[in-house]
């Protein structure tokens, strides 16, 4: 157990729809970083909060958004959702914002779109 | 650019050892990774180097970077079936983020 809770598990909608992913980081941990994972662009990082601000950003479609909440934890929204945003949403967390922070990541949220 | 390349499938005997490689082309990076994961599972963090290092030894998992070449590789002792898994190498700790960048990933098939 790395510490990083991830709810829903599992998710199932349809195209159009919009969705919120949750992530609460490990106690003490400052950054939450947004991960996707599909069959056909593997694992690729989406986006990363520092202390609730954004601090990288990734290979997020104008469509998602995210935002970290003074408690720390993440919320990650997907809108007008497509076929091909079907994939494993991981998120993990580090200590700081950089300098090679190890990240933990949670055991992610498996979205289907139908 | 970022990119981190592995190849995707390594096959090998239960008690052999297992040798995944990577290579990556952000030469900035200050870590490498390498995570595991299992089916249906979240990403565990196997190990890591500091990219001024050469070799990392943890139990059975060895890490070898050539920063040269730009070659990373993990190298399994003693393989047995329930390390059979998906592997990613990823990098990561560039300045003022530690956003990962993760390779293909290797799919580790063990057989009796």
């Amino acid at each position: 157990d790395s510490g990083v809770t991830q709810t829903p598990k599992h998710l199932i909608t349809a195209t159009g729809q919009r969705v919120t992913l949750r992530c609460s980081p490990r106690s003490g941990d400052l950054s939450v970083y947004w991960y996707q994972q599909s069959l056909d662009q593997g694992l690729q990082f989406l986006i990363q909060y520092y202390n609730g601000e954004e601090r990288a950003k990734g290979n997020i479609l104008e469509r998602f958004s995210a935002q970290q909440f003074p408690d720390l934890h993440s919320e990650l929204n997907l809108s007008s959702l497509e076929l091909g945003d079907s994939a494993l949403y991981f998120c993990a967390s580090s200590v700081g914002q950089g300098d090679g922070d190890t990240q933990y990541f949670g055991p992610g949220t498996r979205l289907t779109v139908l | 650019g970022e990119d981190v390349e592995q190849s995707l499938f390594l096959s090998v005997r239960e008690g052999d050892s297992s040798v995944i490689n990577c290579t990556y082309t952000d030469s900035s990076s200050t870590y490498l990774y390498w995570y595991k994961q299992e089916p249906g599972a979240g990403l565990q963090l196997l190990t890591y180097i500091f990219s001024n290092m050469d070799m990392k030894q943890d139990q059975r998992l060895t890490v070898l970077l050539n920063k040269k070449d730009k070659h990373l590789s993990l190298r399994i002792a003693d393989t047995q079936t329930g390390d059979s898994a998906i592997y990613f190498c990823a990098e990561g700790g560039g300045y003022n983020t530690d956003k990962l960048i993760f390779g293909t990933g290797t799919r580790l098939q063990v057989f009796p």
